[in-house]
């Protein structure tokens, strides 16, 4: 069955160092991937998604994921934390349409 | 334009008692999907719909929940005799049409349920 695991429920950064977020897809076919973030008291955001078109995805607010076939990873990365970057991140899988999330990083960023 | 949109933003109520949670989607979205976020399971899926019908159930967590979707718009997620387990925000999303991948979905705000 398809599904995402996401390393790590809280990550901490200081402004202006390199954010990474971890997740690891498991599929037997070429999935669907999304990256959402959660504000809080919002719903979800959609950053970006991969659909097969290019390994290197870019999304919005400065962010990017690399698909890596060879490692089953799909990792969300920003070259500089801002502070307004402090939100829940969720990877997703698309299965038959439906979205099945990881469990969520919480990212914390400091001044 | 708008967005999804979803009432009430919070809804507390006794345990027991039948509660209903609405969904506006966006204005010419055919997908509808309702989805729970909650401490100890994440964020579920529950339901989706199609125009209409729902081809996917397999999320609901018991006979006493229930949605339904009227003229392709409005839908309405129903939680009958309430317990504590099903205090959560309930997520409701809409697409453009129903995909079996890249489809994005666009989510509301969502209402926070809390069962006393």
């Amino acid at each position: 069955a398809q599904s995402v695991t996401q390393l790590g429920s809280h990550v901490s950064v200081s402004e202006g160092a390199l954010v990474l977020l971890r997740c690891n897809y498991s599929s037997s076919v070429p999935p669907y991937l999304f990256w959402y973030v959660q504000y809080p008291n919002q719903g979800l955001q959609l950053l970006l998604k991969y659909t097969s078109a290019a390994t290197l995805v870019k999304g919005i607010n400065g962010f990017e994921a690399e698909f890596k076939k060879s490692e089953t990873s799909f990792h969300l990365t920003k070259p500089s934390a801002h502070m307004s970057d402090a939100a829940e991140y969720f990877c997703a899988v698309s299965i038959s349409g439906k979205l099945i999330f990881g469990t969520g990083t919480r990212l914390q960023v400091f001044p | 334009g708008a967005g999804v949109s979803q009432s009430p933003s919070n809804k507390v109520t006794e345990k027991g008692k039948d509660v209903e949670l609405r969904c506006d989607p966006i204005s010419g979205h055919t997908a509808l999907y309702w989805y729970r976020q909650s401490l100890g399971q994440g964020l579920e899926f529950l339901i989706y719909f199609q125009g209409n019908s729902a081809p996917d159930k397999s999320g609901l967590p018991s006979d006493r929940f229930s949605a339904e979707r009227t003229g392709g718009s409005v839908s309405t997620l129903t939680i009958q005799r309430t317990q504590q387990e099903d205090s959560a925000v309930y997520l409701c999303a809409s697409s453009p049409r129903m995909g079996t991948g890249g489809v994005e979905q666009f989510f509301g705000p969502g209402t926070r349920l809390t069962v006393l």
